[in-house]
């Protein structure tokens, strides 16, 4: 298997710019995870999936965070306006249950960097 | 709310040598996992070992082994015979039980623990 494939692996973009990240979970797997890392603040999860629905979005930080999932094999996580402080690495994470027993499979991330 | 708290921000140890990672959670739950995550500096998350709450046997995987403390909710990580290739974060993790996923406090990770291995 392929593993969660996200994109791009790095943007730069100016304050302003509308930022999209996408991700490709593992095939079937029902269960899809936004995370974001900062040396300040760690791990945070942001926004989580079960069968392409949002369960809950109390993690991400503001209005301008979005995420959807329209089908089971694509999800995309978007930031409009995007300000510097979003500057992060953005993980993806997919798993199955009962199969893997909560172990996530993470992508490799998409490191953010906004001027 | 679950919480996890690592409290080594940083250790080192000597290659060959092994080393402890602590890791304390907090939960009301009585059937959970826990696990320990290591991201290398490639920073991809890859998971080293897991542990399900109702298992009394401490999880084992090679040079990895957990020494998973109940009642006290502790949950830490031995390597032994530490390798230059085990530098990294490592992460501990709390998950509910799938049927019990309400929302994200149910899945936590703790702060992390940078690891270096000296030759």
């Amino acid at each position: 298997d392929a593993g969660v494939i996200q994109s791009p692996r790095h943007e730069v973009t100016e304050m302003g710019q509308e930022v999209t990240l996408r991700c490709k979970p593992i095939s079937g797997h029902d269960y899809l995870f936004w995370y974001r890392q900062t040396m300040m603040r760690g791990l945070e999860l942001l926004i989580y999936f079960n069968n392409n629905v949002p369960i809950d979005d109390s993690g991400m930080p503001e209005d301008r965070f979005s995420a959807k999932m329209p089908n089971a094999s694509f999800s995309t996580l978007k930031i409009q306006p995007s300000e510097p402080r979003d500057s992060a690495v953005y993980f993806c994470a997919s798993t199955s249950f009962p199969l893997h027993t909560g172990e996530l499979f993470f992508g490799e991330g998409s490191r953010l960097t906004v001027l | 709310a679950q919480t996890v708290t690592q409290s080594q921000p940083e250790m080192s140890v000597q290659e060959a040598e092994t080393v402890t990672l602590s890791c304390t959670y907090d939960t009301s739950e009585s059937n959970y996992y826990l696990f320990w995550y290591k991201q290398p500096p490639s920073r991809q998350m890859i998971l080293v070992i897991r542990q399900e709450a109702y298992k009394q046997q401490n999880a084992t995987e090679n040079r990895f082994s957990v020494n998973f403390q109940k009642a006290a909710k502790s949950f830490s990580l031995k390597i032994s015979d530490s390798q230059l290739g085990d530098t990294a974060m490592y992460f501990c993790a709390f998950m509910k039980e799938r049927q019990l996923l309400y929302n994200n406090n149910d899945m936590r990770f703790g702060a992390g623990t940078r690891l270096t291995v000296k030759p």
